[in-house]
Formats: C-alpha cells, sequence, structure tokens
C-alpha cells in the first residue's frame, strides 16, 4: 500500500514562513490534498488537488507537489495556525484506498 | 448548509459489535462519495471506507471484513456496522463527504468516540 511520510513536528515564529512536507513515491503524480486538525475539532480541509483552496482558506495556505515531496506552505504565520497538519492522497492502484500522512504538530513559537 | 452528525459511538467488550450512523442535512448521502475516518486517541488520521454513488465499497486492510458501510437513501444516513471489534478499533470516528466525486474530504462531522475494552 501506498505511504506518505511527514515530519512529526515543525516550529516557526510568528510571521514568517512554515514549510510542512510530505514524501510519497512518485506523488507527482498523485493529487494530494491538505487539513488542519485543531484540539478537539474535525479536521478542515485548506488545500485540494495539490494546491486549490477552498473558500474561506485564507491566501497564506499554499501548496505545491512534484516528484516524491509535496510542500503545504503557510505564510505570514499566526499563533491561531497552531494545529496538527495532514496530507492526503486516494491510492487507486489496487483497490480503492484513502492515505493519509502521519501528521505534523505546527508550533508557533 | 451540510451538515453531517455521527451518533452510536459508546463501549463495547472486544468481539462485540456496534453500528454508527451519520445523519446528512443539505445534500444528499446517495449521490455522492461518502467516507469513514477514524482517529486513534492521540494518533494521526486513519481513512477506514468509502462507499461510492453507485453503491460500490472499498475498506482499509485493517478493518476488511469486519466493518460494512451502508446508507439509508429514505433517511439520508450512511452506516457503518463494526463487528469482531478489538482494542485497536478504539478511536473517534468521523463520516466525511467527498468534494464533487472526488477523493479529498470536504466536510466532516464532529466524530463519535468508539471504545473498546473489557
Amino acid at each position: 500500500s501506498y505511504v506518505l511520510t511527514q515530519p512529526p513536528s515543525v516550529s516557526v515564529a510568528p510571521g514568517k514562513t512554515a514549510r510542512i512536507t510530505c514524501g510519497g513515491n512518485n506523488i507527482g503524480s498523485k493529487s494530494v490534498h491538505w487539513y488542519q486538525q485543531k484540539p478537539g475539532q474535525a479536521p478542515v480541509l485548506v488545500i485540494y488537488y495539490d494546491s486549490d483552496r477552498p473558500s474561506g482558506i485564507p491566501e497564506r495556505f499554499s501548496g505545491s507537489n512534484s516528484g516524491n515531496t509535496a510542500t503545504l506552505t503557510i505564510s505570514r504565520v499566526e499563533a491561531g495556525d497552531e494545529a496538527d497538519y495532514y496530507c492526503q492522497v486516494w491510492d487507486s492502484s489496487s483497490d480503492h484506498q484513502g492515505v493519509f500522512g502521519g501528521g505534523t504538530k505546527l508550533t508557533v513559537l | 448548509e451540510v451538515q453531517l452528525v455521527e451518533s452510536g459511538g459508546g463501549l463495547v467488550q472486544p468481539g462485540g459489535s456496534l453500528r454508527l450512523s451519520c445523519a446528512a442535512s443539505g445534500f444528499t448521502v446517495s449521490s455522492n462519495y461518502m467516507s469513514w475516518v477514524r482517529q486513534a486517541p492521540g494518533k494521526g488520521l486513519e481513512w477506514v471506507s468509502v462507499i461510492y454513488s453507485g453503491g460500490s465499497t472499498y475498506y482499509a486492510d485493517s478493518v476488511k471484513g469486519r466493518f460494512t458501510i451502508s446508507r439509508d437513501n429514505s433517511k439520508n444516513t450512511l452506516y457503518l456496522q463494526m463487528n469482531s471489534l478489538r482494542a485497536e478499533d478504539t478511536a473517534v470516528y468521523y463520516c466525511a463527504t467527498h468534494g464533487d466525486h472526488t477523493y479529498y474530504f470536504d466536510y466532516w462531522g464532529q466524530g463519535t468516540l468508539v471504545t473498546v475494552s473489557s
């Protein structure tokens, strides 16, 4: 089955740029989606199809995907961005399966 | 407005069964792809199962043969029948809609906690 690898934690100072990576074999050939989850809350979609933003998500959130790495970039980080972030793909190659990365805890210093 | 409300969670003994429900409003369950996603305490998200609008169903290897996803069109409700439950099935279970017949999850319920313990 397909595996997605994320760093367990990323720390960034307010106002700086955070980059959260998601590694997978030839992930650039897949569509990657990103979710933000705050403690005690359900996940929220922040990026879909590698780089599209749902309505209501600030432009500070952006995404890219190429080769073996997809990246979620959060510009001008705010305290309210502190959360867990998960990447996700859909693996239709064998059996239809959703796949999540292990998650990255973003800490705003 | 899309709303998803899960129910049916609780404490169950190992080997027992439980049926989760996800009542939907603001859209038609049968016209959408719908998934269950779970999260063990302190752990990450794990996809569990999907039902496509055409009725095809798929499962994670960890639950295949034990869980069954279904829907009741008259009640606009999604279900997850969980049998032969194990301690490792302990998690918050979320139902989620797929965006426009694709493979990302655009709306999520608030989740329902399932605890498997003796």
